[in-house]
């Protein structure tokens, strides 16, 4: 079974410039959640959305970030803009729709590492 | 806020030896998991606790929930230099709410 899928896996960009991320969960898995990881740091969480809904965007700066997860393709996280500081490994990982809510696992991909200019 | 605060947050150890990491919050949690995480690649996903006092074992990893299921320790035993990684507690909040641990930057000398 193919794992969570991330591409780019590098991405550059020069400043003021758009960066897109790509994240194509576990087969069967509808739920998807973005994260941001500084070197060396922990994980922030950015935003949850299920198949064409955001669910839960409170992680995510208001200005410039967008996430999409439409009905059929990968989920897309956009950074418009982008600035020395947006520069991180962004991660994103799936959760199935059924099972034990109890259990909350979330399955990772390896990354998006983006540098900025 | 929730948090839960890990600890140590650097450990160095020769192989071999043993040592254990801590989880700790003022919230209950419906469940706790354990990822690591090596350089250049995403957390993966060690175990899952649900039960208060709960232990788990994985090979020469041992993972315990708290029986108040606020907090949890993972203990490993005869350290190896493979074990070598970002160690990452988050605890389950709601039907898909993580609260993250910083996480422990473990190194295992040979």
């Amino acid at each position: 079974n193919a794992g969570v899928m991330q591409n780019p896996r590098h991405l550059v960009r020069r400043r003021g410039q758009e960066a897109r991320l790509r994240c194509s969960p576990m087969k069967g898995h509808s739920h998807v959640y973005w994260y941001r990881q500084l070197p060396e740091e922990g994980l922030k969480f950015m935003v949850y959305l299920q198949k064409e809904n955001i669910i839960d965007e409170s992680g995510m700066p208001k200005e410039r970030f967008s996430a999409e997860f439409p009905k059929e393709g990968p989920s897309i996280l956009r950074i418009q803009q982008v600035v020395r500081g947006d520069s991180a490994a962004y991660f994103c990982a799936s959760s199935p729709e059924t099972g034990a809510p109890s259990r909350n696992e979330q399955f990772f991909g390896p990354g998006t590492r983006l540098t900025v200019l | 806020t929730q948090l839960l605060e890990q600890s140590p947050q650097f450990l160095s150890i020769q192989e071999g030896e043993n040592l254990t990491v801590y989880c700790n919050s003022s919230s209950v949690f419906s469940s706790l998991q354990w990822y690591r995480q090596e350089p250049g690649e995403g957390p993966v996903l060690l175990v899952t606790v649900v039960t208060g006092g709960e232990v788990k074992k994985l090979k020469r990893l041992t993972f315990q929930f708290g029986d108040a299921r606020k907090d949890s320790s993972l203990h490993i035993t005869a350290a190896q230099p493979g074990d070598t990684g970002l160690y990452l507690c988050a605890g389950g909040r709601s039907n898909y709410q993580l609260i993250w641990g910083a996480g422990t930057k473990l190194i295992i000398k040979p």
